[in-house]
């Protein structure tokens, strides 16, 4: 199953909300999960099943979609927030990855 | 806690193996599937490997299939994966991950660089 994420890069300010996308080649059902990414920092799990936040996730995150098209949106961006984000499907193997969205400071 | 730390990387030539080690505390390692992604410099991640709890079941994609092995000694809440016949495209930051389907605790990574 091939993972197509939108956009590469995305600036944006804090305070503002922010959408990323991510297309399944094929139905995943809700069997996705979100990542974020930070340097020096274990990579964080954020969002599984399409929109069920991971114990300590933030409720600012929010994940959508199922079948084939995803959204994860950030409302009310924090300094934090700024980091590099993956989607990944575990519908079936091989488990495989969106190419990430670097959300950086404009 | 959940801990996840990787060891074993390094420097290896092509067509030579290496082993990866990563040592689980703070959960009962023996419930759970364990993974290995990796990060090639600049890339984005990539699963390699998935082990079942009692190691009877593995799973790889096309990429490291026949050059890879995942195992695990729940005796010791360790998880390996025997990497053989290295290439260069192998180059890469290899993670240690919980695995009840999604990735809900990763380790901090190993590099591995393959060259000659």
């Amino acid at each position: 199953v091939q993972m197509t994420q939108s956009p590469s890069y995305l600036a944006a300010s804090p305070g503002e909300s922010v959408s990323i996308s991510c297309k399944a080649s094929k139905s995943i059902s809700n069997n996705l999960a979100w990542y974020q990414e930070k340097p020096g920092k274990a990579n964080k799990l954020l969002i599984h099943s399409g929109s069920t936040l991971q114990s300590g996730t933030p409720s600012r995150f929010s994940g959508s979609g199922s079948g084939t098209d995803f959204t994860l949106t950030i409302r009310s961006l924090e300094s934090e927030d700024f980091a590099v984000y993956y989607c990944q499907q575990y519908n079936e193997y091989p488990y495989t990855f969106g190419a990430g969205t670097k959300l950086e400071l404009k | 806690e959940v801990q996840l730390v990787e060891s074993g990387g390094g420097l290896v030539q092509p067509g030579r193996s290496l082993k990866l080690s990563c040592a689980a505390s703070g959960f009962t390692f023996s419930n759970y599937y364990m993974a290995w992604v990796r990060q090639a410099p600049k890339k984005g991640l990539e699963w390699v490997a998935t082990i079942s709890t009692s190691g009877s079941r593995t799973y790889y994609p096309d990429s490291v299939k026949g050059r890879f092995t995942i195992s695990r000694d729940n005796a010791k809440s360790s998880l390996y994966l025997q990497m053989n016949s290295l290439k260069s495209e192998d180059t890469a930051t290899y993670y240690c991950a919980r695995d009840p389907r999604y990735f809900d605790y990763w380790g901090q990574g190993v590099m591995v660089t393959v060259s000659s």
